[in-house]
């Protein structure tokens, strides 16, 4: 079964920074691609940022480009974000999500699966 | 605000098809497969289709979805009252080099 769990949340002040943390388990881990969702309260999903599973590329939402960093030990199985320079907007759950859905013959980009959420509050 | 935009709302009675849908650009519909999303108050995001029209496994054939040009749509049939949720379409934006997801719909069951 996967399982994805996320940690490292938590009330941190304005310019603040947190590193979260998403340990997965039951997949193989360095074969996929993994990204960050977060969604804040009361409103919709927001991708975050996203590491490749076929080399060391990494991407980032431009609300985020500059301030959060993306990273994976493949050796741990876990994924990591780096968030500095934290804004009030930057409040929200953030979800690690596995990409790629895996059929017999293929695997196609989707966020399969999520993890349950961790809860970041960046408030004074 | 996201590129991508859905209707805030949609609703049906049980039985009835309800239909939502996704509406982006060259960027991103237009060239890129679309996922489908359902979630429930305070729990995670599911996966409901993905490469515009296909179910993954365990997902009711209730749900079907499609894309044409820069517009996808997801379609629940048969409407059940735990279909009452949130849905986002997503996609790959090829301007902005990331995913991107829909404004989301609320589907309330009447």
């Amino acid at each position: 079964e996967v399982q994805l769990l996320e940690s490292g949340g938590g009330l941190v002040q304005p310019g603040g920074s947190l590193r979260l943390s998403c340990v997965a388990s039951g997949f193989a881990f360095r074969s996929f691609a993994m990204s960050w969702v977060r969604q804040a309260p009361g409103k919709g999903l927001e991708w975050v940022s996203g590491f490749s599973g076929v080399d060391t590329s990494t991407y980032y939402a431009d609300s985020v480009k500059g301030r959060f960093t993306i990273s994976r030990d493949n050796s741990k199985n876990t994924l990591y974000l780096q968030m500095n320079s934290l804004r009030a907007e930057d409040t929200a759950v953030y979800y690690c999500a596995k990409e790629g859905y895996c059929t017999r013959f293929n695997c196609f980009e989707a966020f399969d699966q999520w993890g349950r959420g961790t809860l970041v509050t960046v408030s004074s | 605000q996201s590129v991508v935009t859905q209707p805030p709302s949609a609703s049906g009675t049980p039985g009835q098809r309800v239909t939502i849908s996704c509406s982006g650009s060259s960027s991103n519909i237009g060239s890129n497969p679309v996922t489908w999303y359902h979630q429930l108050p305070g729990t995670a995001p599911k996966l409901l289709i993905y490469s515009n029209d296909q179910r993954p496994s365990g997902v009711p054939d209730r749900f079907s979805g499609s894309k044409s040009g820069t517009s996808a749509s997801l379609a629940i049939s048969g409407l059940l009252s735990e279909d009452e949720a949130d849905y986002y379409c997503a996609v790959w934006d090829d301007s902005l080099n990331g995913y991107v997801f829909g404004t989301g719909t609320k589907v309330t069951v009447l």
